[in-house]
């Protein structure tokens, strides 16, 4: 079984700080690892992914995030917060051997003027 | 492409009436999801597809639900009887494991169900 963790529930910063948004997850397969962003009112976006290669990814609005194998982590990172990063942000895996994504409890950014 | 398209955006209804939400999915994609989102247990799968057969539908709370994929490009959720229980943001996604989609789900924007 798989399962995500999420530390955080909120993460409250100003504009223009830097950011990092904790996931840790388990699993006895291997697994794609995600990041989705939901701002109020909507559906879910994808913000980057991870399937293989460099550990490094860079997704859309100047996130990135690394994932460390030996860590089981997958941890979210902005150098500069805007006001408009203000949203839920959801990690999750997909095993190899499955469609499913088990999604963590999500953390809520909020970013301050 | 016109994305994942939901409906009702917005259903209101008294417990024990029959409630159906819609979806249809991304042209071409071959699998699909229902998810639930409330405050208290957060994105939960109900269940999914995939080429229209359902693969998994160990999240779906009870008997009082039932979901049907008739073509690629249709699904239905329903609820019945509906209770207060069910209030919440229902979304459909949708996939396709080939290079172009690579595993990512599309999301709908959401059915917002409210039971009184």
């Amino acid at each position: 079984a798989q399962s995500v963790t999420q530390l955080d529930s909120q993460v409250p910063v100003f504009e223009e700080a830097p950011v990092e948004l904790r996931c840790n997850y388990s699993s006895s397969v291997s697994v794609y690892l995600f990041w989705y962003v939901q701002y109020p009112n909507q559906g879910l976006q994808l913000l980057l992914k991870y399937l293989s290669g460099s550990t490094l990814v860079k997704g859309i609005n100047g996130f990135e995030a690394e994932f460390n194998k030996s860590q089981t982590s997958f941890h979210l990172r902005k150098p500069s917060v805007h006001i408009s990063d203000t949203a839920e942000y959801f990690c999750a895996v997909s095993p190899y051997n499955t469609d499913k994504l088990i999604f963590g409890t999500g953390t809520r950014l909020q970013v301050f003027p | 492409d016109a994305g994942v398209i939901q409906s009702p955006r917005h259903e209101v209804t008294e417990m024990g009436q029959e409630v159906t939400l819609r979806c249809k999915p991304i042209s071409g994609h071959n699998s699909l999801f229902w998810y639930r989102q409330t405050m208290m247990r957060g994105l939960e799968l109900l269940i999914y597809f995939n080429n229209n057969v359902p693969i998994d539908d160990s999240g779906m709370p009870e008997d009082r639900f039932s979901a049907k994929m008739p073509n690629a490009s249709f699904s239905t959720l329903k609820i019945q009887p509906s209770e207060p229980r069910d209030s919440a943001v229902y979304f459909c996604a949708s996939s396709g494991r080939d290079s172009r989609a690579s595993y990512e789900q599309y999301f709908g924007p959401g059915t917002r169900l409210t039971v009184t």
